[in-house]
């Protein structure tokens, strides 16, 4: 199968720090990678898709430069909550596929706490 | 109209039950279709990717697409309590890469 590892599982920060999550394809290459955020009880809101060395797309009302995207490898993506808030509080979920008709793999998921 | 519409449950069965779940959606440019399964604090596990209309077995569960009434089902046999978890349905275009989800059934199988 096709395994995604992201990591921290669980991390607690102080308002106005920074946060950097990480997403790895561990047995295949990713050519793209998207990035979720979901709320308690709630669905999968698509952030933003991750392309391999170019910059990343941002769904309507995501704002960029508070989750700045990096895919510099075919097997890593990242991203930074900036000056985290209370309000950015939530569970965040990368996801990959090995190619365009391929099905997307989650991680397990990293649930920030902004205090 | 949401694009994709899934009950959100919660359904609760007792073990051993056949179970349906169930979503409709309102794209017909959809092509892929998948479920998946969710435990509480963890990522989302695909269980069935399927493509066009059709039947697919995998083990206890039964995935089926009918196109000509934009109806996705996925039924479990024989379920069993470690079952419980959300189910979110997924779809995707021919060519694009961006998933629609349902907004997932939480399923509750009791012994």
């Amino acid at each position: 199968g096709a395994v995604v590892s992201q990591h921290p599982s669980r991390v607690i920060c102080k308002s106005g720090t920074s946060v950097k999550i990480e997403c790895r394809s561990l047995d295949f290459q990713a050519t793209t990678m998207f990035w979720y955020r979901q709320f308690p009880k709630q669905s999968l809101m698509l952030m933003a898709t991750s392309n391999e060395g170019s910059k990343a797309t941002y769904e309507q009302g995501v704002e960029k430069d508070k989750f700045l995207i990096n895919h510099a490898s075919l097997t890593l993506s990242t991203l930074t909550v900036t000056s985290a808030h209370p309000e950015d509080s939530s569970f965040y979920i990368c996801s990959g596929s090995r190619g365009v008709n391929s099905p997307l793999h989650f991680g397990n998921g990293t649930r920030l706490t902004v205090t | 109209q949401k694009e994709v519409e899934q009950d959100p449950g919660p359904l609760s069965v007792p073990e051993g039950a056949i179970v349906s779940l169930n979503c409709t959606y309102s794209n017909s440019a959809f092509q892929y279709f998948m479920w998946y399964r969710q435990y509480s604090r963890k990522g989302p596990e695909l269980l069935m990717y399927t493509y066009s209309s059709g039947n697919k077995e995998d083990g206890r569960f039964t995935a089926q697409v009918d196109k000509s009434s934009k109806y996705i089902s996925l039924f479990i046999r024989d379920s069993q309590p470690s079952d419980s978890a959300t189910y979110l349905c997924a779809q995707r275009e021919e060519y694009g890469n961006k998933l629609v989800f349902g907004a997932g059934t939480i399923l509750r199988v009791k012994s």
